[in-house]
């Protein structure tokens, strides 16, 4: 079967970094993406990989390893506003996104 | 600005109605998608269309159906709504490349008494 894992919750300090993971069992791969989600709205696109390594876009980055169906969203200096859930999806041999449960990362002062 | 939008954006029906859940986006996107969101779990794929007349299945498509007259346009039926229809409704769509991201409608939350 097709599975996403990403850790439920996670709490981090204003200011600070913090590493969410994702790793992914799919019958196909053709990129992997990730969502932002606050509470009461709909996803927004943050990231798309497809190829191994890191990519970095401002205060966020995404990093991909195919070999290890592993991938992790960096989020550097963070404010209250980051406070939202992070989704990973991958798209799968039909050109279809699975998602993931999604992160709820919670920003402390 | 192009944009998707989704209506009613609340919605509470009883057991056994049919229900439809609009869907409107001014992208000129070919691909559409519809997705149930529910505590726990991912999106979930209901059907999706990749242009005019093209409709398939996703994941979880029992007992809904949608039809692609046009561009625009993809609306979601429940044809007899069931509890376990109570979720938030998301519409998406995107372009016709793999590596285009998917634009989300702000939702419809759907509950069935």
């Amino acid at each position: 079967g097709q599975n996403i894992d990403q850790p439920t919750e996670m709490t981090a300090t204003e200011g600070a970094i913090v590493q969410i993971n994702c790793t992914y069992q799919t019958s196909g791969f053709n990129g992997l993406f990730w969502y932002q989600q606050h509470a009461g709205e709909a996803p927004t696109f943050l990231s798309y990989n497809v190829l191994d390594g890191l990519e970095e876009k401002g205060r966020f980055s995404s990093f991909l390893s195919r070999s290890k169906g592993y991938s992790y969203l960096l989020l550097k200096e963070l404010q209250m506003k980051d406070s939202a859930s992070y989704l990973c999806a991958v798209m799968d041999s039909n050109y279809q996104l699975i998602w993931g449960a999604g992160t709820k990362l919670i920003i402390k002062p | 600005d192009a944009e998707i939008t989704q209506s009613p954006r609340h919605k509470i029906t009883e057991t056994g109605r049919q229900v439809t859940l609009a869907c409107h986006q001014t992208w000129n996107h070919n691909n559409m998608f519809w997705y149930r969101q529910d505590l726990g779990h991912g999106l979930r794929l209901i059907h999706y269309s990749y242009g005019v007349q093209d409709t398939n299945k996703g994941e979880v498509s029992d007992g809904y159906s949608v039809s692609r007259s046009n561009t625009e346009d993809l609306p979601l039926t429940l044809e007899s709504a069931a509890s376990s229809q109570t979720s938030v409704y998301f519409c998406a769509s995107s372009g016709a490349s793999e590596y285009n991201e998917q634009f989300f409608g702000p939702g419809t939350r759907l509950t069935v008494l």
